[in-house]
């Protein structure tokens, strides 16, 4: 157990609609990183949010986003979702914005059809 | 030319012997490195890291890193079948935010 929580575990949505995955971080960790992991592939970074900031962003268009909140935890908004977002999401917190050991939760497989 | 590659697998050895699962990465300028174990459907779990050449242990992990040859590998011990799973190599640029991860290797151990 890493103390990484996400909500939902499963999540099925239609094509173009609007989708928010929750995370909390492990307790004295003050950044939370996204990540996208299609089948058979690593975790593909999203972005991180350090002190309710975006830090760093991956190659993710715009309808991509999120939130942290002053106690750390974290969202992920997708817009208009697309059938290739089907993947598992994944969110990891850290002690430090720079990253050193970071700990997933245990995702959110989300399926667009 | 993909930035950390890993050999995709599957890799089989038996019960008990030594399983090696080697990543290289292409930015010279890569400090922290990082073993990841995925287990089907769940998400990574952190294993070892490594920052400095030279080799690592932690029980029946042992990640070795050269980074004048630009790889990392890891080795496992006394192989158990629940040892199977996906390993998932992860570099980390001095200045990045984000963790850059290679496509994993499936080991499958064979009681």
């Amino acid at each position: 157990e890493t103390g990484v929580t996400q909500s939902p575990t499963h999540l099925i949505k239609t094509r173009g609609q609007q989708v928010t995955l929750r995370c909390s971080s492990q307790s004295g960790h003050n950044t939370v990183s996204w990540y996208q992991q299609a089948l058979g592939q690593g975790p593909q970074f999203i972005f991180q949010y350090y002190r309710e900031e975006e830090n760093g962003r991956g190659n993710f268009p715009p309808r991509f986003s999120g939130l942290q909140f002053p106690n750390y935890s974290s969202e992920l908004n997708v817009n208009a979702l697309e059938l290739d977002d089907s993947a598992l999401y994944l969110c990891a917190s850290s002690l430090t914005e720079m990253n050193t050991e970071a700990f997933f939760g245990q995702g959110t497989r989300l399926t667009v059809v | 030319q993909k930035e950390v590659e890993q050999n995709s697998g599957p890799l089989s050895v038996p019960e008990g012997a030594i399983a090696s699962l080697n990543c290289t990465y292409s930015d010279r300028g890569s400090q922290s490195f990082f073993w990841y174990r995925q287990y089907s459907g769940k998400s990574p779990e952190l294993i070892m890291f490594i920052y400095s050449n030279g080799d690592k242990e932690d029980g029946r992990f042992t990640a070795q890193l050269n980074k004048a040859s630009q790889y990392v590998s890891l080795l496992i011990r006394d192989s158990q079948p629940s040892d199977s799973a996906t390993y998932l190599c992860a570099v980390k640029a001095g200045s990045a935010r984000q963790l850059t991860f290679g496509s994993g290797t499936q080991l499958t151990v064979l009681p």
